[in-house]
């Protein structure tokens, strides 16, 4: 059971425009969430968090979302460069109890086109 | 400051031997997490080490087992391997493990492929 979804395997747009990335968690005792970008042939890097006492993050270019009623956050690119294309995983995490982990999402291959 | 090596990057192996993988976290941290990455399956939690004690460990079999030395070092094992353990293997270190504002910084992974 994936307690962490990101149903879209791809996306695309245009150079300039907005890149809405969208992730779905079931699991209520998550109160952290994370983005990572990959590149190929190298390791996922930390792009932005939100706790979940929070709705909004911005970082620059960077906006992460989180709507906890429905279990719903989305990372915002505006605006989109062509460096941006990666693979962009959601993660979450957990204070309460023994856990220290990460739990993904699948994955979402972005592509900016010039 | 140097970044989370994992060595060796590349290898491959025939199903039935057994791999080590070696991960050195950045200085200073003292935990240390490994993934597995797999097409179509995102980040699965292999297990996590702090000061050389195993804290926590994801949903794997046996053959999946990992050490973590004095220095925060650690290795990973995987026994009798199997063609579904292709996947490139992830370390992350950490100052006290994925929880709140700690965030996991990533190696660039080890690709094992298995024949």
């Amino acid at each position: 059971d994936q307690q962490v979804k990101q149903n879209s395997p791809s996306l695309s747009v245009q150079e300039g425009r907005i890149s809405i990335l969208n992730c779905d968690y079931t699991n209520s005792m998550f109160d952290y969430f994370l983005w990572y970008k990959k590149y190929p042939a190298e390791g996922p890097t930390f792009l932005i968090s939100i706790s979940s006492i929070k709705d909004k993050n911005e970082d620059g270019r960077f906006t992460v979302f989180l709507n906890k009623s429905a279990k719903h956050l989305s990372l915002h690119i505006v605006p989109s460069q062509p460096g941006d294309s990666a693979v962009y995983f959601c993660a979450a995490s957990s204070s309460s109890g023994s856990a220290r982990q990460l739990t993904f999402g699948s994955g979402t291959q972005l592509t900016v086109l010039p | 400051k140097a970044g989370v090596t994992q060595t060796p990057r590349y290898l491959i192996k025939t199903r039935g031997q057994q791999v080590t993988l070696s991960c050195s976290p950045i200085s200073g941290h003292r935990s240390v997490s490994w993934y597995q990455q797999t097409p179509g399956q995102g980040l699965q939690f292999l297990f996590e080490y702090f000061s050389e004690t195993q804290r926590n460990k994801g949903n794997f079999p046996g053959r999946f087992s990992g050490r973590q030395f004095s220095n925060s070092r650690s290795e990973m094992n995987v026994s009798t391997l199997e063609l579904g353990d292709s996947a490139l293997y992830l370390c992350a270190s950490s100052l006290s493990g994925a929880s709140g504002a700690n965030v996991l910084t990533f190696g660039a992974g080890s690709r094992l492929t298995v024949l």
